[in-house]
């Protein structure tokens, strides 16, 4: 299995614009999360998905911040506009689903730097 | 708040010797308990997970939980330079599969 793959790897962007971040999970697994981590607030989850319905989205920062799945390979996340403060890793992770013991896979992460 | 504490570290030890990562939580519903390993740079990665009180051990591994202390650790036999790491704790949150991350635990074994 190729894993968990993350588009792109780095993004270098200046303040206000756009930022597009994508992510495939691992066929087959039903849940998918986006986490940031810095190194201040260490790795924090901002929203999870379960079957492609997002399911606690209390981790979205703000309004600037918003994730979409729209089918069970494909997730995004888009920060606009995009502000100094959100440079961080942004890492995707899935699982095989909702057990007690399901694990989650992490992607290599996106490194995002807001000029 | 859920909340999952670690010392930050480091952790130094020599080679060859054992490793205690510490991890206490907030959450008294929670029932599984996962370990992952970070290098800098890189993603984490699972070493193990644990979800009953006692002892389980994967090779060179063991993880300890305690419920009612609230308390999981892992514990790292003839530490290798190559599992110079961040060690990050994770909680499974009561009623969702989502985790609780710890900030982490820096670990540094020198030859």
């Amino acid at each position: 299995d190729a894993g968990v793959i993350q588009s792109p790897r780095h993004e270098v962007t200046e303040m206000g614009q756009e930022v597009t971040l994508r992510c495939k999970p691992i066929s087959g697994h039903n849940s998918l999360f986006w986490y940031r981590q810095t190194m201040m607030r260490g790795l924090e989850l901002l929203i999870y998905f379960n079957n492609n319905v997002p399911i606690d989205d209390s981790g979205m920062p703000e309004d600037r911040f918003s994730a979409k799945m729209p089918n069970a390979s494909f997730s995004t996340l888009k920060i606009q506009p995009s502000e100094p403060r959100d440079s961080a890793v942004y890492f995707c992770a899935s699982s095989p689903g909702t057990g007690l013991t399901d694990t989650q896979y992490f992607g290599p992460g996106t490194r995002l730097t807001v000029l | 708040q859920k909340e999952v504490e670690q010392n930050s570290g480091p952790l130094s030890v020599p080679e060859g010797a054992i490793a205690s990562l510490n991890c206490t939580y907030s959450d008294r519903g929670s029932q599984s308990f996962f370990w992952y390993r970070q290098y800098s740079g890189k993603s984490p990665e699972l070493i193990m997970f644990i979800y009953s009180n006692g002892d389980k051990e994967d090779g060179r591994f063991t993880a300890q939980l305690n419920k009612a202390s609230q308390y999981v650790s892992l514990l790292i036999r003839d530490s290798q330079p190559s599992d110079s790491a961040t060690y990050l704790c994770a909680v499974m949150n009561s009623g969702y599969s989502t985790l609780t991350f710890g900030k982490g635990t820096m670990l540094l074994v020198s030859p």
